[in-house]
């Protein structure tokens, strides 16, 4: 079945860095959705993605959509404390809403 | 607006026991979702409604895991006998609309501890 490749599982980074995760797959997506995950509560949707090579921000985030459509990857830029957290990628390979698998999770470790 | 609505928030439950845990989706939501997150496997969906309706069910592990609908604003999922592998944390996520890339909003999870 379908499979998404996240990496990297864990970083430990200065705040003020830049952050850069990704996704890749051997299937084709149509959709891809980037959540992050802070302890104790449910994902939160961060990104959606729906047209290959699509770039899009939010804020200090940037998200892309692979133009092969088997990758993703976030970006986040100036780091600071608050964005600890694990960082999900999700991909959606179309027809019925079941079938939206998520990656493994970066945890993301911010020093002050 | 209040988002998806879980309880309880931490359940923990002897081996054999029944568990029922509770989903308030978000209002006008048509589609609602209840995942497992756990270390070793990460999220995995186990069944879903639209419209009340369950569609698919085929991440359901057993058939000691049962879900139900029965209105547009509650679902349960419920777990009988319990077991110590059912330990995870279980979220519920809703949906605006069928439309299969349209993104989930999830719950804050009920973390399960079977002994």
């Amino acid at each position: 079945g379908q499979q998404l490749n996240q990496s990297p599982q864990s970083m430990f980074i200065q705040e003020g860095e830049d952050v850069s995760m990704n996704c890749t797959s051997s299937s084709i997506f149509n959709t891809w959705l980037w959540y992050k995950q802070e302890p104790g509560e449910g994902p939160v949707l961060l990104i959606a993605l729906y047209k290959a090579g699509e770039l899009t921000s939010n804020g200090r985030l940037t998200a892309q959509f692979g133009i092969t459509r088997k990758d993703s990857f976030l970006n986040i830029s100036a780091s600071i404390p608050s964005d600890v957290g694990i960082y999900f990628c999700a991909g959606h390979y179309g027809g019925s809403q079941g079938n939206l698998i998520f990656g493994k999770g970066t945890k993301l470790s911010v020093k002050p | 607006d209040a988002g998806v609505i879980q309880s309880p928030r931490h359940e923990v439950t002897e081996m054999g026991q029944e568990v029922t845990l509770r989903c308030k989706p978000i209002s006008g939501h048509n589609s609602l979702f209840w995942y497992r997150q756990t270390m070793m496997r990460g999220l995995e969906l186990l069944i879903y409604f639209n419209n009340n309706v369950p569609i698919d069910d085929s991440g359901m592990p057993e058939d000691r895991f049962s879900a139900k609908m029965p209105n547009a604003s509650f679902s349960t999922l419920k777990i009988q006998p319990s077991e110590p592998r059912d330990s995870a944390v279980y979220f519920c996520a809703s949906s605006p609309n069928r439309g299969g890339n349209s993104p989930l909003h999830f719950g804050n999870g009920t973390r399960l501890t079977v002994t």
